[in-house]
């Protein structure tokens, strides 16, 4: 069946272009996760969706960085004013409803950033 | 602070070999600790999900250890194949929250023939 689909796979853009990246979650799936990973690093979570709630935007490191729902489903993460150190790899992930204990995340490929 | 520490960093082992992977936690309060794999350029996959009560849980030759007491966690790999090299991640749950987690850095693991 259909995974976690993201794209694009790579992005290359100069410093202080914008952009935006996009992921496909898992039809059926309440909850969405956005993770940033740097070379050698573990994974930091950004922002998490679960249904209709607000978003925990907690972790997303600076008002350039922003994240939506749309539908319940699409998200797309931006990113403006794109900086050197917002190269690495972005992750999303979906999962069923997260209340009620902990439920598996599903994670897809990732997009490549690279910030010139 | 909450911290998930995994040793070694890397590790080159020859194909049909065992390996132990290591993982400590300050994490605190305990949810549930997991073990993701991940291959290069791709998204983590979940191998084993423990909590408290759980010390042992086994997915093929992968079985993952957990000593909640000493705050330890081991992921051992048996009869090791090419297709084990990977990155391994241990990620500890502060709650029942998915997204309060604690991600380690990972074990690379090189599987020679």
């Amino acid at each position: 069946g259909a995974g976690v689909s993201q794209s694009p796979s790579n992005k290359v853009t100069e410093k202080g272009k914008d952009v935006e990246l996009r992921c496909d979650p898992i039809s059926g799936h309440t909850a969405l996760y956005w993770y940033r990973q740097s070379l050698g690093q573990g994974l930091e979570f950004l922002i998490y969706f679960q249904g209709n709630s607000a978003p925990d935007k907690s972790g997303l490191p600076s008002d350039r960085f922003s994240a939506e729902r749309t539908g319940g489903s699409v998200s797309t993460l931006t990113i403006q004013r794109t900086q050197q150190e917002d190269s690495a790899v972005y992750l999303c992930a979906s999962s069923l409803a997260s209340s009620g204990g902990a439920k598996t995340q599903y994670f897809g490929p990732g997009t490549r950033l690279l910030v010139l | 602070k909450n911290q998930v520490e995994q040793s070694p960093q890397s590790l080159i082992i020859l194909e049909g070999k065992n390996c132990t992977l290591q993982c400590n936690y300050t994490v605190s309060p305990f949810s549930n600790l997991r073990w993701y794999k991940q291959d290069t350029g791709r998204g983590p996959v979940s191998l084993t999900i423990m909590t408290f009560s759980e010390n042992t849980k086994s997915n093929g030759r992968y079985t993952a250890t957990l000593d909640a007491d000493t705050k330890q966690s081991s992921l051992h790999i048996t009869a090791s194949q090419l297709s084990d090299s990977a990155s391994y991640i241990c990620v500890v749950s502060a709650s029942d929250s998915n997204y309060q987690l604690i991600w380690g850095a990972g074990t690379k693991l090189i599987i020679k023939p």
